[in-house]
């Protein structure tokens, strides 16, 4: 099982400020099986990145997700109000499928 | 307009049985495969069961291999999580979502807002 490491648990900042989101792989996923997730409370998971760096249907273009192999980073340029949540990457390079534990941004 | 939203969550006792059930609509279900997930309090995301998009083939995470039971109705668009000899470790919020990509290389597009199992004596 391919373990998904994420850093920090939790970030805090302020409305404008860069966040910078960090997913290790306890092996190598190759630059296309990544994918990330935004979670905010009573919500839908909502898919925001796919394939290490595409961003998905409808996502502002200050999400943004880069790296391979096994270390991964999503970047939110200048954070919004509406973007304080709880962000999940996740594997989909064989089976079983993994997420890591989340990174709370605050 | 689309989406998916799960219901058929609740309180049950250890042992007891449990069905979950997912409306989608505003898409083609048929042609997507579908999965549950969960989410346990203090952990991480959980795929617990995946099924092909006619229903043909079934995917299940090892800690419910056994246990739960995928099925779905193209006919009604629905999909359902049949729970059997629930535990405590079970509690959580399960969460339905759509599948894109190819065995294994899944990814999730649309998920609902989830439904939360207790399991308690």
């Amino acid at each position: 099982e391919i373990v998904l490491t994420q850093s920090p648990g939790t970030l805090s900042l302020s409305p404008g400020e860069r966040a910078t989101l960090s997913c290790r792989a306890s092996q190598s996923v190759s630059s296309t099986y990544l994918a990330w997730y935004q979670q905010k409370p009573g919500q839908a998971p909502r898919l925001l990145i796919y394939g290490a760096s595409s961003r998905a249907t409808g996502i502002p273009d200050r999400f943004s997700g880069s790296g391979s192999g096994t270390d991964f980073t999503l970047t939110i340029s200048r954070l919004e109000p509406e973007d304080f949540a709880v962000y999940y990457c996740q594997h989909y390079y064989s089976l079983p499928l993994t997420f890591g534990q989340g990174t709370k941004v605050e | 307009q689309v989406q998916l939203v799960e219901s058929g969550g609740g309180v049950v006792q250890p042992g007891r049985s449990l069905r979950l059930s997912c409306a989608a609509s505003g898409f083609t279900f048929r042609s997507y495969g579908m999965q549950w997930v969960r989410l346990a309090p203090g952990k991480g995301l959980d795929c617990v069961a995946i099924i092909w998009y006619d229903g043909s083939n079934m995917y299940y995470g090892d800690s419910v291999k056994g246990r739960f039971t995928i099925s779905r109705d193209n006919s009604k668009n629905m999909v359902y999580l049949q729970m059997n000899s629930l535990r405590v470790e079970d509690t959580a919020v399960y969460y339905c979502a759509r599948v894109i990509g190819n065995n294994p290389h899944w990814y999730f597009d649309l998920w609902g807002r989830g439904t939360l199992v207790t399991v308690s004596s």
